[in-house]
């Protein structure tokens, strides 16, 4: 069955560097997003790519955050200078786009620790 | 703004059907509702989801009233891998993001 893959599966980073959070989605779909999850909290969405573009953010994806899809397979999240409440879990998801009303398809996350 | 209303978690024996409810008053006529698990901080797993007529695949059922101000998840019948956070979703047929609630925590127990 096909899956969303994201490594690494931890990382852990000083405040202040740069992280990037990597994943290949399925390789039919067509629509990518980023969550995250705070330990104890909800999943949040923080942003969602189509084309080659962002097509929606949160509040919480600011100037810090970044996405991109720098071939046909991967696709990644920067955070460019991480601070302590980043700690998270990182969900990477893909859907079909040409399916209507179709599921999006979760990775098993990267768990972020920022110290 | 929550747009679902779940009870914080349950209980269910092993073997037994597990019923999950969730409210939604608020739903509009183009709103869907999605049911999503998540296993102990794994990605969050679709389930099912339906408009209005009630729904069935090899994991759940999705029984939605009449109004549609509410919707309960069937497991059939539910085994000790089905312990997870199980979140009801109300989703535009457009917007693809998924925003999630608290959800329920289902415990089943031996």
């Amino acid at each position: 069955e096909p899956e969303v893959t994201q490594t690494p599966s931890h990382q852990v980073t000083q405040m202040g560097q740069e992280v990037i959070l990597r994943c290949v989605p399925i390789s039919n779909h067509l629509y990518f997003y980023w969550y995250r999850q705070i330990l104890g909290q909800k999943v949040e969405f923080l942003v969602s790519f189509y084309n080659n573009e962002i097509s929606e953010k949160s509040e919480i994806f600011d100037d810090q955050f970044s996405v991109e899809r720098p071939d046909g397979s991967n696709f990644t999240l920067k955070i460019r200078s991480t601070k302590l409440e980043d700690s998270a879990m990182y969900f990477c998801a893909s859907s079909d786009l040409l399916v209507p009303n179709t599921e999006a398809f979760f990775g098993q996350g990267t768990r972020l620790t920022v110290v | 703004d929550a747009k679902t209303t779940q009870p914080p978690s349950m209980d269910c024996a092993e073997g037994r059907a597990a019923n999950l409810p969730c409210n939604h008053s608020t739903i509009s006529g183009n709103e869907y509702v999605y049911w999503y698990r998540q296993i102990h901080s794994q990605g969050p797993q679709y389930i099912i989801h339906g408009l209005k007529n009630n729904e069935t695949n090899e994991m759940a059922s999705l029984i939605i009233t009449e109004d549609r101000k509410s919707s309960t998840l069937i497991l059939p019948h539910a085994t000790l891998r089905d312990t997870a956070v199980y979140y009801c979703i109300v989703r535009v047929r457009d917007d693809y993001k998924l925003s999630f609630g608290a959800g329920t925590t289902v415990t089943v127990r031996a």
